[in-house]
């Protein structure tokens, strides 16, 4: 499985547009990159995920660069609730269903006032 | 969107006691749950991969004697820790997937070993 490196945390005006980039240059031609996040105590929140398109719905905007060796998932407007642990995975499918899901430490975003 | 249960939400039990935690899909049928481990600051740790019908696959480092794993149906799997100790206090979460949907997450389990 392909393994995500991010950077462990950042900070963002509330307001403003938040990018937080992903790294997955071993990613693989089947692999999806899906984005969670993880407010404290609470199970993971799916954001977004797309395989080589840019993608976006209602949360959030998705960019995957044309080598699909990383990505940038874009908050346009970010507010204090977005406060969270940010998590950019890679996702295998193999024959017969079995996706096996590891979790990388992610990005602490911290939404200042 | 999908929803995934997770009872209880909290538990705490007394050392080399036995708990179960339930996992369920509720709108969709999954073949396949995962089961995961987060100690406090840390990130998702996987402990095992739980398919309907047949053992559950387990990660290096976990044993499978001590957290049993059951999948009996499309939208149940049970976690039970055996004989817990306070090292096994931590937060546990499930995820379930449909066949090659997105993956979705219970709001998780915290366990408080004393």
């Amino acid at each position: 499985d392909a393994k995500t490196t991010q950077p462990p945390s950042m900070d963002c005006a509330e307001g403003r547009a938040a990018n937080l980039p992903c790294n997955h240059s071993t990613i693989s031609g089947n692999e999806y990159v899906y984005w969670y996040r993880q407010i404290h105590s609470q199970g993971p929140q799916y954001i977004i995920h797309g395989l080589k398109n840019n993608e976006t719905n209602e949360m959030a905007s998705l960019i995957i660069t044309e080598d699909r060796k990383s990505s940038t998932l874009i908050l346009p407007h970010a507010t204090l609730r977005d406060t969270a642990v940010y998590y950019c995975i890679v996702r295998v499918v193999r024959i017969g269903g079995y996706q096996k899901v590891t979790f990388g430490t992610g990005t602490k975003l911290q939404v200042i006032p | 969107g999908a929803v995934v249960s997770q009872h209880p939400s909290r538990v705490i039990c007394k050392s080399g006691t036995s708990v179960k935690i339930e996992c369920r899909s509720l709108d969709f049928q999954a073949t396949t749950m995962f089961w995961y481990r987060q100690f406090p600051k840390q990130s998702l740790m996987l402990m095992a991969t739980s398919n309907e019908g047949s053992k559950a696959t387990y990660e290096q480092g976990v044993e499978k004697d001590k957290f049993l794993i059951n999948h009996a149906s499309l939208t149940l799997s049970t976690l039970t820790v055996t004989s817990a100790h306070p090292e096994d206090s931590s937060f546990y979460i499930c995820s379930a997937t449909p066949l090659a949907g997105a993956l979705f997450f219970g709001p998780g389990t915290r366990l408080t070993v004393l």
